[in-house]
């Protein structure tokens, strides 16, 4: 079945680090892509998506491509802040209802001053 | 603006007791969902509906009931069957692949 991989956290990071969250997947068919960020006792915010091959989404100065030959929709920023403090899902839809909606494990970054 | 409403924030239920946790949304979006989510842990897909009037279990459903009368209205039961029903529930609606929108949760506590 579909599936998402992330990897595993807590990610610590000083603040104007560098930031990379791999995620890669597994689905049967063509999936659009996703980055959810939930910040403590909230819902998940949709961060950025991409819905085909090669299309890289962006928001707030975190990015992420959508690679088709290595499966993978890996989240970056150039300098983290304190208030990127959360947890990141990394996401997959295939077809047209979430059915078919698949939720990575998260990743919690912790960005320290 | 357009969003998803759930109440209450926090709810408090007695070992025993039903408790409806509430989900409205006024995107106009067809599908609805509702997670349940654990301290540390990803997100577990309880019931989904796509359409007025129908809807089908997910992953953990049992101790859990759904009804979706309006297109708006997704409302939760944790039925007395559920034995371990502390967590942040999260309620969520999609249109086609455009991704989710989620409510901002309510955390049920057994006392």
């Amino acid at each position: 079945g579909d599936s998402v991989t992330q990897m595993e956290g807590p990610v610590t990071l000083s603040e104007e680090a560098f930031l990379t969250i791999n995620c890669t997947y597994t689905a049967t068919g063509y999936p659009s892509l996703f980055w959810y960020v939930q910040y403590p006792g909230e819902g998940l915010q949709l961060l950025l998506k991409a819905t085909k091959a090669d299309d890289k989404g962006s928001n707030k100065g975190f990015e992420a491509t959508y690679r088709k030959e290595t499966t993978s929709f890996h989240l970056e920023k150039g300098s983290v802040q304190v208030s990127d403090s959360a947890v990141y899902f990394c996401a997959l839809s295939v077809g047209n209802y979430g059915q078919n909606f698949v939720f990575g494990p998260g990743t919690r970054l912790s960005v320290l001053p | 603006d357009g969003g998803i409403t759930q109440s209450p924030k926090y709810l408090f239920r007695k070992e025993g007791q039903n408790v409806t946790l509430s989900c409205e949304q006024n995107l106009n979006h067809d599908a609805m969902y509702w997670y349940r989510q654990d301290p540390g842990q990803g997100l577990r897909l309880i019931y989904y509906s796509q359409i007025v009037n129908d809807f089908q279990k997910g992953d953990i459903a049992e101790g859990y009931s759904v009804s979706r009368e309006k297109k708006e209205s997704f409302p939760l039961t944790v039925t007395s069957a559920q034995k371990n029903p502390t967590a942040f529930y999260l309620c969520a609606s999609s249109m086609q692949d455009y991704g989710y929108t989620f409510g901002s949760g309510t955390r049920l506590t057994v006392v």
